[in-house]
């Protein structure tokens, strides 16, 4: 069946420059979220939509973040105004109900900031 | 804050040795625990998982993980690793019991298998 999809794979933008982010989650799965990865380190936790209920943005990390999920499927990461130190690589993950932190990843969105 | 640690960041093994990947968390109430893997060019898989009942936890590809709540330990195990085996592990923590559903992450171990 289908996974996750994120778009695009790859982006290199200018310092200053917005980018958007896509994911499409497995159909059916409740909860989406939105990790970074940064070389060497871990994943950071970003942003988690569950259902209908307000989304959890305890981990973005600046006002330049921000993230919608419409229609409970399709989401959207945009980044205004980027900097170098938001370069990453940008995981989706979607989430079946009933089974708490069982993630399933897309391949990523590697962003580079020139 | 709640935290995940992995304490090897990078691993070199024979094919046919054996395999322990540390993991440890803060929390001190009710978890569910995963172990993530990321081979090369691929996407992040589970790898295994555990909710509840027996501690010790079978995975795929042989893997296995046993969970010592005393110890707040979620190690992962391997009898014999193959070369296929290189890739990226991740530990993650999710703390039920503070009502989370968002599970942290450690910072990965890099396994690297020689034929």
């Amino acid at each position: 069946g289908a996974g996750v999809s994120q778009s695009p794979s790859n982006k290199v933008t200018e310092k200053g420059k917005d980018v958007e982010l896509r994911c499409d989650p497995i159909s059916g799965h409740t909860a989406l979220y939105w990790y970074r990865q940064s070389l060497g380190q871990g994943l950071e936790f970003l942003i988690y939509f569950q259902g209908n209920s307000a989304p959890d943005k305890s981990g973005l990390p600046s006002d330049r973040f921000s993230a919608e999920r419409t229609g409970g499927s399709v989401s959207t990461l945009t980044i205004q105004r980027t900097q170098q130190e938001d370069s990453a690589v940008y995981l989706c993950a979607s989430s079946p109900s009933g089974r708490p932190g069982e993630l399933f990843f897309g391949e990523g969105s590697r962003l580079t900031v020139l | 804050a709640q935290s995940v640690s992995q304490h090897n960041h990078h691993v070199i093994l024979s094919e046919a040795a054996s395999l322990e990947l540390g993991c440890n968390y803060s929390y001190g109430g009710t978890v569910n625990l995963f172990w993530y893997v990321q081979y090369p060019g691929q996407h992040l898989q589970l790898l295994l998982k555990y909710f509840s009942g027996d501690p010790l936890v079978k995975g795929i590809k042989g893997f296995e993980a046993e969970f010592i709540k005393s110890k707040f330990s979620f190690n992962l195990r391997k009898p014999s690793v193959q070369w296929s085996d290189t890739a990226e592990y991740f530990c993650a923590v999710n703390d039920i019991s503070g009502g989370s559903y968002i599970p942290t992450f450690g910072r990965g171990t890099s396994l690297i298998v020689h034929p």
